[in-house]
């Protein structure tokens, strides 16, 4: 079976400090993978989303992929409280859906 | 703006009570998807449609069935809710399965009383 596995945390981090978030997957054949930010109550928004083996920088965010060891990051710089959220990882395997991690809650302490 | 959007917001209904959920695009996205989302748990697939295409989960009961009538517009009907039915109910768009990010609604957010 196809797994995403996330550290559900909390992760805490002071503000202004860089954000941490790992995600591992366990099929190899693996070729998308996204990260989603959940607020409270609210539905997931798409942050980034990355397909090749590197970093991939949007903002303060960046994606790290790395397919050899199966594990993909989402760097957060200059963390702002606004970025208390529980973040997603998601991975597709080919063609097949999306295959959801549980999530890791994230908060900035200011 | 391209939107997905969820009707209602919040419902309310009884034990055994049928309830049907509504989800519109203006994405024209072929991949209209419905998940469960319970707290703290990861967003649970229960069916897709690929256009016209129905694809059920596995493990998805029979009391939770769809409808696309058209591109734009899918439906969720929950036949007799249970209290274990109470979760947030997302729909999601793709413009295609696999590589393709998906879109999220705003979410109903489902009681069962």
């Amino acid at each position: 079976q196809k797994e995403v596995e996330q550290n559900s945390g909390p992760l805490s981090v002071p503000e202004g400090a860089i954000a941490s978030l790992n995600c591992t997957y366990s099929d190899r054949g693996s070729q998308s993978f996204f990260w989603y930010r959940q607020y409270s109550g609210k539905s997931p928004e798409l942050i980034m989303s990355i397909y090749s083996n590197g970093d991939k920088e949007d903002g303060r965010f960046t994606a790290q992929l790395n397919k050899a060891s199966q594990y993909v990051s989402l760097l957060i710089r200059d963390s702002q409280p606004s970025d208390s959220a529980t973040y997603l990882c998601a991975v597709s395997f080919g063609n097949e859906k999306l295959t959801f991690g549980t999530g890791t809650r994230l908060t900035i302490i200011p | 703006d391209a939107m997905v959007i969820q009707n209602p917001r919040y419902q309310v209904t009884q034990f055994g009570k049928p309830v049907t959920l509504s989800c519109s695009q203006t994405l024209n996205h072929n991949v209209m998807y419905w998940y469960q989302q319970k707290s703290s748990q990861a967003p649970k697939l229960l069916f897709h449609y690929y256009d016209k295409d129905f694809n059920n989960e596995a493990d998805t009961p029979d009391n939770f069935q769809s409808r696309r009538p058209n591109t734009s517009f899918c439906f969720l009907d929950i036949r007799s809710p249970g209290l274990g039915d109470a979760a947030m109910y997302l729909c999601a768009t793709s413009a295609r399965t696999g590589n393709s990010p998906l879109h999220f609604g705003n979410g109903t957010r489902l009681t069962v009383t």
